[in-house]
C-alpha cells in the first residue's frame, strides 16, 4: 500500500490479557515510530527504530510494553497484562530516514481494556 | 529537554477568515519542523515539511514559517474554509530523532 497500515482498527480486550499492535510502514522507510494518544490529550512517544541500529525504548512506560521491529518492514508491540490506562489510540509512523524527512502516519488502533 | 508549546489550544472563526497559529519551542537545535492536522477519530496527516535550513514552506492556502532564533514557527491558512476544522499540531526532530509534539490548535471554522 501507498500509506502507513495499523491493524486491527480497533481492539477491545479484558484487563488483564496481552494484546498485539501491527504496524506495517511505507516501503522503503528504514525509521519507524510508535505513539500512544489519550483520549483528549497529545502524542506520548514510545518507541523508534532505525534500521538495524538499536531502538531508542526511552518512552515505554513500563515493562509490560515491548516493541520489535523486523529489519526494515513491519513492527509489532505488544501490551502485556493490559490494564485500564493502557486505553488509547496507539499510533505509528514512519519516515524515509532518521532527521530530515518527512514522517507518515497511520490511522492508529483504538484500544479499550475493560 | 525540549518543549513545544502551541497556542491557542482553541480557535473558533468565520468562514473565510484568515488566521494563524503559533508554535514555539525552547532548543533551537533542530533538524526540522512538520506540521500536522488530526481529525476526530483519525491519524495524522502531514502538511508541510520545513527543514531547519529553510524560512517557510507553501502548500496550496497553507504557508508554515520557521525562526529558529526565536524558537517560533507559524502557520497561516488563508480563506478559511469549514473543511479546515480539525486540530492542528506542530512537531520538532532533533537530537535523537524522536518527533516531540506540542498539545495541538483545535480550529473551527464556521460556514
Amino acid at each position: 500500500g501507498a500509506g502507513v497500515s495499523q491493524s486491527p482498527s480497533n481492539k477491545v480486550t479484558e484487563k488483564g490479557k496481552d494484546v498485539e499492535l501491527r504496524c506495517d510502514p511505507i516501503s522503503g522507510h528504514t525509521a519507524l515510530y510508535w505513539y500512544r494518544q489519550r483520549l483528549g490529550q497529545g502524542l506520548e512517544f514510545l518507541i523508534y527504530f532505525q534500521g538495524n541500529s538499536a531502538p531508542d525504548k526511552s518512552g515505554l512506560p513500563s515493562d509490560r510494553f515491548s516493541a520489535e521491529r523486523t529489519g526494515e518492514s513491519v513492527s509489532t508491540l505488544t501490551i502485556q497484562r493490559t490494564q485500564q490506562e493502557d486505553s488509547a489510540v496507539y499510533l505509528c509512523a514512519s519516515s524515509r530516514g532518521p532527521r530530515t524527512t518527512e514522517a507518515f502516519f497511520g490511522q492508529g488502533t483504538r484500544l479499550t481494556v475493560v | 529537554k525540549q518543549e513545544v508549546t502551541q497556542i491557542p489550544a482553541a480557535l473558533s472563526v468565520p468562514e473565510g477568515e484568515n488566521l494563524v497559529l503559533n508554535c514555539s519551542f525552547t532548543d533551537s537545535a533542530i533538524y526540522n519542523l512538520q506540521w500536522f492536522r488530526q481529525d476526530p477519530g483519525k491519524g495524522l496527516t502531514s502538511l508541510l515539511l520545513i527543514q531547519s535550513s529553510q524560512r517557510e514552506q507553501t502548500s496550496g492556502r497553507l504557508n508554515a514559517s520557521l525562526d529558529k532564533s526565536s524558537g517560533r514557527s507559524t502557520l497561516y491558512i488563508a480563506a478559511s474554509q469549514p473543511g479546515d476544522s480539525a486540530t492542528y499540531l506542530c512537531a520538532l526532530r532533533a537530537s535523537g530523532s524522536r518527533l516531540t509534539f506540542g498539545e495541538g490548535t483545535q480550529l473551527t471554522v464556521n460556514p
